[in-house]
């Protein structure tokens, strides 16, 4: 069963920063494209950007631009998803998401980690 | 944008859903994806491709639609598919989620 496994649990004041982790065991990096997707409290599921293999860069959605950096350690194939200047609408979990069947093309979703809750608090 | 109709869905098991989601512009490839989300839980993909089924999903969800309008059907509901349903376009970036629909017990 191929799991997806993401970092632990995170609290941080407003205008820090806070990185996620995300890694696919038995799969490497350049195989997948990782993408990541939150949900605040009570709200919908909210893409915010990953890895297109198309054009081999990453993409991000308009509202996190210049304060979401993704990057990705091929030496450890872990995928990093890192959030600045945190506010207190940025609580949510943060979900980690790909699917190994698909390569070379942003794939639907089949494989998601468990989720990683991110709470901003003074 | 992809809306989704209707916001919530009261019905009974056995009897049949029909999911919409409306996309405001033409779908590539009918790269359209449905997921299931339960609290407590990771979405779950059902549909891909408009209308292909994922890996264990039973046969009694299925996926229809092109261009700009998409339907997901649960001819059925079982009690386990009480749950929020999305939409997803995931053929051009930016990927968007539709809103959700709510199927809950009537």
């Amino acid at each position: 069963q191929v799991q997806v496994v993401q970092s632990g649990a995170e609290v941080k004041k407003p205008g820090a920063s806070v990185r996620v982790s995300c890694r696919v065991p038995g799969y490497t990096l350049t195989d997948l494209s990782i993408h990541w997707v939150r949900q605040a409290p009570g709200k919908g599921l909210e893409w915010m950007g990953g890895f297109d293999p198309e054009y081999d860069e990453m993409i991000y959605a308009e509202k996190f631009q210049g304060r979401v950096t993704m990057t990705e350690d091929t030496s450890t194939d872990t995928a990093y998803m890192e959030l600045s200047s945190l506010r207190s609408e940025d609580t949510a979990l943060y979900y980690c998401a790909t699917d190994v069947a698909v390569v070379g093309a942003v794939p639907a979703f089949g494989l998601w980690g468990q989720g990683t809750l991110v709470t901003v608090s003074s | 944008v992809l809306t989704q109709s209707p916001g919530t869905l009261s019905l009974s098991p056995g009897e049949r859903a029909t999911l919409s989601c409306r996309a405001s512009q033409s779908v590539t490839s009918s790269y359209l994806a449905w997921y299931q989300h339960k609290p407590g839980q990771a979405p779950r993909l059902l549909i891909y491709g408009a209308s292909s089924r994922a890996t264990g999903i039973p046969d009694r969800f299925s996926g229809s639609g092109s261009g700009t309008d998409f339907t997901l059907t649960i001819s059925r509901l079982e009690p386990e598919d009480f749950a929020v349903y999305y939409c997803q376009q995931y053929g051009r970036s930016p990927l968007t989620f539709g809103g959700g629909t709510k199927v809950e017990i009537k």
